[in-house]
This record gives structure tokens, sequence and C-alpha cells, in this order.
């Protein structure tokens, strides 16, 4: 069965970088483009960007152009998503989602990450 | 960047009741590019409809997307228990994808 599964809770202080990890498992990996999408506490769901899994290929919300980087490790069936300079604005349940394409709804997601940033 | 702004931000309703959730966008969009998410508290949204119409597999059918170009509708013909949760519009159409602020639909 799909899954997709998620690196675990991050403490971080402020002006830090952040690198969360979500292993896909059940299908074929490279075919498929990972959303990273996070929610910050009380907030809605706000899109960070994509990546082509099988080959890097990005797309990144303006909001997170120069501080997030994705990148993907196929042999590992493994996407990163990379943030930096964290300010505590950037505290949030980050969630990688998968979509067949780039331009289609994400069916299956991860469990969450959360990312605390805190001094 | 494409803004969706969904209404109600509440919906207090009760189980068997029919829920109309809108979802507007500040340009026109195409239905093909939007879906709906569920998302209920300590767990991960739940693709519910994409395609502006087509349900997820497993998704029952008194959930149905309907709208066009700047209107979008998530209906939810009969409230379940299991219903209650937060609803999220999202846009695909744009490269620069953004979703909704969510509609909570309560008890």
């Amino acid at each position: 069965q799909v899954q997709l599964v998620q690196s675990g809770t991050e403490v971080k202080k402020p002006g830090a970088s952040v690198k969360v990890s979500c292993k896909a498992s059940g299908y074929t990996f490279s075919t498929y483009t990972i959303h990273w999408v996070r929610q910050a506490p009380g907030q809605g769901l706000e899109w960070m960007g994509w990546i082509n899994a099988g080959n890097g290929h990005t797309k990144y919300s303006q909001k997170f152009q120069g501080r997030v980087t994705f990148t993907t490790d196929t042999s590992a069936t493994t996407v990163y998503m990379d943030l930096s300079r964290l300010t505590s604005e950037d505290t949030a349940v980050y969630y990688c989602g998968r979509s067949l394409y780039p331009n289609r709804g994400f069916d299956y997601w991860g469990q969450g990450t959360l990312v605390s940033v805190s001094s | 960047e494409i803004v969706l702004t969904q209404s109600p931000g509440t919906l207090s309703l009760s189980p068997g009741e029919r829920a109309t959730l809108s979802c507007r966008a500040s340009q026109s969009v195409s239905s093909t590019y939007v879906a709906w998410y569920q998302h209920k508290p300590g767990h991960s949204p739940r693709l519910l409809i994409s395609g502006g119409s087509s349900r997820a597999p497993g998704v029952p059918d008194r959930f149905s997307g309907s709208g066009s170009e700047t209107d979008f509708t998530l209906t939810i013909s009969r409230l379940e228990p299991e219903d209650f949760a937060v609803y999220y519009c999202h846009q695909y159409d744009s490269s620069l994808q953004t979703f909704g602020q969510g509609t909570k639909v309560e008890i």
C-alpha cells in the first residue's frame, strides 16, 4: 500500500536550518510529484512547492523562494525539504503529499512533522 | 497568486443536515484544477474531490463538488458524525498553488 513516512519532531533555534524527510513506498516513486504543505498553529494549510521525485525539477512558492530546497534520492525513495534561516513564524506541522503530476490533487499524505522554532 | 476565500468560516449544523461550503477565487480557475480536502485534528488532510467534481476513491457519495470560474462549492448532502472537520479548497491551475483558509464544520 502507498505510504509516505516522514521524519520526527524537530526543535530548532532561530537562524538554524531544518531538514525533513518523506520516505515513499508502495508505488513507483519516480513517476510522482511530491508537494510540501505546512500548517502553523491555529492556521490553515499553506503550499510551499513541489519536486518531481524522478528528475528533481522543483517549483517553490514565492514566499519560500531562496530559503527552501527540495531534493530527491531515488535510490532511497525519499524526498527532503530543507528550510533555512528559521524564525518562530516557521513553527508548524510540515506535510508531504503526493500527486501524479504537479497539477493534480494530493491523494496521499505523510503523517506530518512538527518543527518548533524557539530560543 | 490566486487567493481562495472560503465561506463561512464556521458552519454549525446537526447530523443529517446538508452542508454547503463555498470557495471563491480571486481570478478565474479551471474547474479541472480544483480540489477539496477534509482535515481532522491530529490527522493528515484527506483528498475528497479533485478535478472540481470527481470523488477520490473511497469517498462517500454524500460528498459532491461543483462550480466554475471563480465560484466553487463542496456539498455534503447529509452530515454524518465523522464529517465534522475542517475543509479546504485547493487550486492547482496556477503554477503557484494555493489553499483556502478553511471552513470548520461543527456540531
